[in-house]
């Protein structure tokens, strides 16, 4: 199935650092969606991005649906332990109703 | 959001076997869908469960191999037929609210 640009594929980081993680596509989303998933869970929504331009936030996270409508961003800022897993975005295409396309994920590994 | 519970949570299953996967929803919901996520994968939609018609299939899922059933607006089933081991993965199911969507848990299932 397709799946959109995710970067990086994984990031190993310090304790407190900031983390920056994108997605890109080659068509026009109506809608991004920011997840996290832990090992042996589902994915947990963090995020919900609705027009071009917009900037959210939820705590330590903020996330920027582009201005193209084709890529999204998620910044972590002062990482916890907590933070680990691996995050993935999604897309809404337009017209296709609530059906989403995932990126393909970044694994996050914070060390105390 | 609403609350999304599967069963079973896991399961070990031998090859040409068929198993069933619940979906059960705390909530009336229009939209309900179905993901398999491929080990160390992101996820890929199988298909849109509708209720009281036929599911709607994606490209390379096909309703011999996964029969869906969506009996009233709170309840999925789906069936991974005639099992390989390449269908060991993990099937979520979730449920969109507005333009959000919400997932379950997850069943892990191991085709030996």
């Amino acid at each position: 199935g397709q799946q959109l640009n995710q970067s990086p594929q994984s990031m190993f980081i310090q304790e407190g650092e900031d983390v920056s993680m994108n997605c890109t596509s080659s068509s026009i989303f109506n809608t991004w969606l920011w997840y996290k998933q832990e090992p042996g869970e589902g994915p947990v929504l963090l995020i919900a991005l609705y027009k071009a331009g917009e900037l959210t936030s939820n705590g330590r996270l903020t996330a920027q649906f582009g201005i193209t409508r084709k890529d999204s961003f998620l910044n972590i800022s002062a990482s916890i332990p907590s933070d680990v897993g691996i995050y993935f975005c999604a897309g809404q295409l337009s017209g296709a109703t609530n059906k989403l396309i995932f990126g393909t994920g970044t694994l996050l590994a914070v060390q105390p | 959001s609403a609350v999304i519970s599967q069963k079973p949570s896991r399961d070990i299953c031998q090859r040409g076997t068929s198993l069933t996967i619940q979906c059960q929803v705390d909530s009336q919901v229009t939209m309900m869908f179905w993901y398999r996520q491929q080990p160390g994968q992101s996820l890929t939609l199988i298909a849109t469960a509708n209720q009281g018609s036929e599911a709607t299939y994606e490209s390379g899922f096909v309703i011999d191999k996964f029969p869906i059933s969506r009996p009233n607006l709170t309840f999925s089933t789906l069936t991974v037929s005639n099992m390989s081991p390449e269908d060991s993965s993990i099937y979520l199911c979730s449920v969109a609210e507005v333009n959000e969507q919400y997932f379950g848990p997850g069943t892990r299932l191991t085709v030996t």
